[in-house]
């Protein structure tokens, strides 16, 4: 089993639709999860840091947190087409260690 | 100048040269890494300094050798690399080496190895 995994996509959605990103990981000690933005040639960019179980708002994100089942989703509301990018999950490992999943791409149609 | 800051952005050496990648921070972490990535896979963690000092080798072969003067700048000296080495190296800093702060990237240096 990856440590971090994500549906590599890509995934497709309409403009102005929500856009639902998922995340799985297998230890069950994390503490700390984020995700980053990567626009094709770029490097990762952060969009949320989420540490405890529930939701967070910043602006069109949500991250969701659920330790529990060891999940972390992030919400992208009213998207955009500058939204279209590889969405990286990550999380902070009892190893002390940021590991990264493979990435989801996201691909929004006008 | 703001931010992480990587050169060269590009790099394309044979496989007997010897180069280096610099890495500066200018949000007054404490903590540095070395990250690869490559198509089609995660990125992968190679060293983490804090403070300075070494905190993980994450078994990288030691063609590439990394430097930390001090806790802004980092480097990664390459010699005698394989095509296979070929990626996007990107060099983060974050307030600590405790997971705890997010990573902040460089725009990366783009290697190829003929």
């Amino acid at each position: 089993q990856k440590e971090v995994e994500q549906n590599s996509g890509p995934l497709s959605v309409p403009e102005g639709a929500i856009a639902s990103l998922n995340c799985t990981y297998s230890d069950r000690v994390s503490q700390s999860f984020f995700w980053y933005r990567q626009y094709s040639g770029k490097s990762p960019e952060l969009i949320m840091s989420i540490y405890s179980n529930g939701d967070k708002e910043d602006g069109r994100f949500t991250a969701q947190l659920n330790k529990a089942s060891q999940y972390v989703s992030l919400l992208i509301r009213d998207s955009q087409p500058s939204d279209s990018a590889t969405y990286l999950c990550a999380v902070y490992s009892s190893a002390s260690k940021i590991i990264f999943g493979s990435g989801t791409r996201l691909s929004i149609r006008p | 100048e703001t931010g992480v800051t990587q050169t060269p952005r590009h790099l394309v050496m044979g496989m007997t040269n010897k180069k280096s990648l610099k890495c500066e921070q200018h949000l007054g972490h404490n903590a540095m890494y070395w990250y690869k990535q490559s198509a089609k896979k995660p990125l992968e963690l190679m060293f983490v300094y804090n403070f300075k000092e070494q905190t993980e080798n994450n078994s990288v072969p030691s063609r590439f050798s990394p430097e930390c003067p001090n806790s802004s700048h980092l480097f990664l000296h390459l010699h005698t690399l394989q095509p296979e080495d070929s990626a996007l190296y990107l060099c983060a800093s974050s307030g600590d080496g405790q997971g705890n702060s997010p990573l902040h990237f460089g725009n990366g240096t783009r290697l190829t190895v003929t």
